[in-house]
């Protein structure tokens, strides 16, 4: 198993202004993911994180939106940037490893934009 | 048509009750199936597996119909515990994994 870690927890954020979410996992994982998960809605898919290279974003999210960094197999950011009231969400972080049938996830980020 | 169906829910039903949720899956590629449980406000964690002969655990069955293309969830003698919402997920080996909008019950007393 693994126990993901995130923070900050929530933030109320201004419009036009970033943030970045921290996801730590306690052990080395093959498979990292960002999700947003709207109130009463299910999880969107933003996209992979890959180790050493350039994140895999899924339709409708661009990197200049939501960079995302992998520096090594257990560490990952996401920066919302220019914010709007639009991106208020839960942010969830995810991990798998490889030929595994458990997908685990952080806690979450409950992210207000006034 | 969406990759992943469930039922709309809420479902309310009476601590006690049988309780069961469908999921309909579009590619027929897949090749492993899930249900998650996310309690309000928590994230979402696997509940169990669903194999091709279906299987239980404990108060939960879950079976596979891959000509139908269909996944379900049975729920015996439901507790207030149950109360959440029900993710069914679906995966090609070695890709995404793909969450339905999930079901929501509330079990009464």
């Amino acid at each position: 198993s693994a126990v993901i870690s995130q923070k900050p927890s929530r933030d109320i954020c201004q419009r036009g202004t970033s943030l970045t979410i921290q996801c730590q996992v306690d052990s080395q994982v093959t498979m990292m993911f960002w999700y947003r998960q709207q109130p009463g809605q299910s999880l969107t898919l933003i996209a992979t994180a890959n180790q050493g290279s350039e994140a895999t974003y899924e339709s409708g999210f661009v990197i200049d939106k939501f960079p995302i960094s992998r520096p090594n197999l257990t560490f990952s950011t996401l920066t919302v940037s220019n914010m709007s009231p639009e991106d208020s969400s839960i942010y969830l972080c995810s991990a798998r490893t490889s030929g595994s049938n458990e997908q685990f996830f952080g806690p979450g980020t409950r992210l207000t934009v006034l | 048509r969406k990759e992943v169906e469930q039922d709309p829910g809420p479902f309310n039903v009476p601590e006690g009750a049988t309780v069961a949720f469908n999921c309909t899956y579009s590619n027929s590629a897949s090749q492993s199936f899930f249900w998650y449980r996310q309690d309000c406000r928590k994230e979402p964690k696997l509940l169990m597996s669903v194999y091709s002969s279906g299987n239980e655990d404990g108060r939960f069955t879950a079976q596979l119909n891959r000509a139908s293309q269909y996944i379900s969830l049975l729920i015996r003698d439901s507790k207030l515990s149950d109360s959440a919402t029900y993710l069914c997920v679906v995966a090609y080996y070695g890709q995404n994994f793909v969450f339905g909008p999930g079901t929501r019950l509330s079990v009464l007393p």
